[in-house]
């Protein structure tokens, strides 16, 4: 059964620093592009960062580029999300997912919100 | 960006046939894909390409369109399918979402 679950979420302060996993299980993690998409509390679904299956390549939308980092440990099945620099406006459930030329399989999130 | 723009809401009653409309600001061709997110869970993939079915998914699920204009039938909806319901396009770049249509029952 494939199973993606997302962790390190929490309260934090503007400007400070907090990294997400993403352990995931049933699939062979090193053979997919994996992705992070957020949703912030009452509203829709925005993509963040893609990570290519070898971690050769990374992609982010215009909004986190420079504050986020994408990466993944295939010898250990985890994806993460380095966030910095976090702003009010990242305040959003976090979810990993599988990618298949789509979003195929999502985790069940984690919720950061950013707040003095 | 590409812009998904989606009818905030519905109300049907079960037993009926509802349309979700999608329309996209530019040809997507057809890498349109849906989502299912019920209240307080994560999404679920429903159609994939616009019309592909996912694995596991009610056969009354469907999907059509390509260009700018697509569409996810449910017939005939039931009580389970309450949930807002998300267009997604990954031919552009970056990969946009709609803004969901929450689906209710009379």
């Amino acid at each position: 059964e494939v199973q993606l679950v997302e962790s390190g979420g929490g309260l934090v302060q503007p400007g400070r620093s907090l990294k997400l996993s993403c352990a995931a299980s049933g699939f062979t993690f090193s053979d997919y592009n994996m992705a992070w998409v957020r949703q912030a509390p009452k509203k829709g679904l925005e993509w963040v960062a893609t990570i290519i299956y070898d971690g050769s390549r990374t992609y982010y939308r215009d909004s986190v580029k420079g504050r986020f980092t994408i990466s993944r440990d295939n010898a250990k099945s985890t994806l993460y999300l380095q966030m910095d620099s976090l702003r009010s406006e990242d305040t959003a459930t976090y979810y990993c997912a599988i990618l298949r030329g789509w979003f195929a399989y999502w985790g069940q999130g984690t919720l950061v919100t950013v707040s003095s | 960006d590409t812009v998904l723009t989606q009818s905030p809401a519905l109300a049907v009653s079960p037993g009926e046939r509802v349309t979700i409309s999608c329309r996209a600001s530019e040809s997507v061709s057809t890498l349109m894909h849906w989502y299912q997110q019920k209240p307080g869970q994560q999404p679920t993939l429903l159609i994939y390409l616009a019309s592909n079915l996912e694995s596991g998914v009610p056969a009354r699920f469907s999907g059509s369109g390509s260009g700018t204009d697509f569409t996810l039938t449910i017939d005939p909806v039931e009580a389970d399918d309450t949930a807002t319901y998300y267009c997604q396009q990954s031919w552009n770049d970056p990969w946009t979402f709609g803004g969901g249509t929450k689906l209710e029952l009379k």
